[in-house]
């Protein structure tokens, strides 16, 4: 059964820049994309970005010039670095691995509490 | 950016009801759309694929259909585990989008 587990600081200072890891358990880390999503308190969902196992990324235009997600595969991790943070960046951050069924997200972390506060 | 609509935003059910949500797409996805489903303090989970297509483990009272922009996800008989919030996803273009939600209570 694979698994997604994320990890990070829980609170991070206006301006400062936000980290978080997903480690990845339990099947196959090679040929799939890894999503970065959050879930600001009482909004929707947002994509944030994704990376494939070959590196390659694609991010949210709405966040792209802040955004940077890595991967280390000799780990089966991959990361989020979100810069410049604000309030507004206050979220439940969630990773996920986007499946082969419509490209759909079939695999989730349980999420972490990102709060951005003084 | 692909705009998704869901509607209504809220719907009050009973056990054994039928529930039907909509998503409309702000251009044509094709079958390119999710649904997935939220609990308080839960990851979301994949309960439609490919706009129709059942995930593996998920009740059958659960369906999906739709193409193009309009949607629909239908619980044919409400069950207890089954109030949650709702999300619809499109999977056809960058960046991908969701829907804001339909909580059923």
């Amino acid at each position: 059964q694979v698994q997604l587990q994320e990890s990070g600081p829980g609170l991070v200072k206006p301006s400062e820049t936000l980290s978080l890891t997903c480690t990845v358990s339990g099947g196959s880390f090679s040929n799939y994309y890894w999503s970065w999503i959050r879930l600001p308190p009482g909004k929707g969902l947002e994509w944030i970005g994704h990376i494939y196992t070959s590196g390659i990324t694609n991010y949210n235009p709405s966040l792209k010039s802040r955004v940077t997600i890595s991967l280390d595969t000799s780990k089966n991790q991959f990361s989020l670095r979100l810069t410049s943070v604000t309030a507004a960046d206050t979220a439940v951050y969630y990773c996920a691995r986007q499946g082969s069924n419509g490209r759909s997200f079939d695999y989730w972390g349980q999420g972490t509490l990102l709060t951005v506060s003084s | 950016d692909i705009q998704m609509t869901q509607s209504p935003s809220s719907v009050s059910a009973s056990v054994g009801d039928r529930v039907t949500i909509t998503c409309r797409a702000s251009q044509a996805i094709s079958t390119w759309l999710a649904w997935y489903q939220q609990k308080p303090g839960k990851a979301p989970k994949l309960l439609i694929f490919a706009a129709s297509n059942l995930q593996t483990g998920v009740p059958s009272r659960f369906s999906g259909s739709g193409s193009g922009t309009d949607f629909t996800l239908t619980i044919s008989s409400l069950q207890p585990d089954d109030f949650a919030t709702y999300y619809c996803q499109q999977t056809n273009t960058f960046p991908r989008t969701f829907g804001q939600g339909t909580k059923l209570e």
